[in-house]
């Protein structure tokens, strides 16, 4: 089975100020980790992934997210934060197992404030 | 290039009826997702389609069903609506999944909101 956490309903930060989205997650094997982002009235947008590799992954909009294995972590981070980047977002986890086939598991989300 | 598209934006219909909700998939990718999002119940993913074929389905009742033509465009119906059925649809796509293959992201839609009266 496969289950994603984010502990923040709610982060606020300033502009300009470093910005830190929290997910852990728990999957049999190795996961595939994914974040995305939701504007009001809108669709997900992909911001990026983790399959394998380097662990810190490098998205759209700046962002970037660091993959732990140890601490089953895959935390989004971006350096100075924007207005713009107030949104709804989204971690995502799915392992190589049949019953996640094609089966994005998403956490809860975490709502972004950023205040001029 | 021409994003994941989905019709009608909004529908609403009264308790009991049925709704068909359309997606048509990114130019090149044969694979599309439902997942339903529900005040309260967060994104939940309802079913996967590829190459025609229903290849996954999560914890939802057959009245949940659907289908992808020829074209991978692909239709949500549900049936015998209720109240609870209220959510904002989503439908992604994908490149072909396997089951060795399966780290392609899916890019989504805009939703259609159904609200059930």
């Amino acid at each position: 089975a496969q289950s994603v956490a984010q502990p923040e309903d709610q982060v606020n930060v300033a502009e300009g100020n470093p910005l830190t989205v929290k997910c852990t997650y728990s999957v049999s094997g190795n996961p595939y980790l994914f974040w995305y982002v939701q504007y009001p009235n809108r669709g997900l947008q992909f911001l990026l992934k983790y399959i394998t590799g380097d662990n810190l992954v490098k998205g759209s909009y700046g962002f970037e997210a660091e993959f732990n294995k140890s601490q089953t972590s895959f935390h989004l981070k971006k350096p100075s934060a924007l207005v713009s980047d107030s949104a709804l977002y989204f971690c995502a986890v799915r392992d190589g197992s049949t019953d996640s086939w094609g089966k994005l598991q998403f956490g809860a989300g975490t709502q972004v404030v950023v205040t001029p | 290039e021409a994003g994941v598209t989905q019709s009608p934006t909004h529908l609403i219909k009264t308790r009991g009826q049925q709704a068909t909700l359309r997606c048509s998939p990114i130019s090149g990718h044969t694979s599309v997702y439902w997942y339903q999002q529900a005040l309260g119940l967060g994104l939940q993913f309802l079913l996967w389609y590829d190459e025609g074929e229903e290849r996954n389905r999560g914890n939802f009742p057959p009245r949940f069903s659907g289908r992808q033509f020829p074209n991978y465009s692909s239709e949500l119906n549900v049936n015998a609506l209720e109240l609870e059925d209220s959510a904002l649809y989503l439908c992604a796509s994908s490149l072909a999944g396997t089951r060795t293959t399966n780290s392609y992201e899916q890019y989504f839609g805009p939703g259609t909101r159904l609200t059930v009266t």
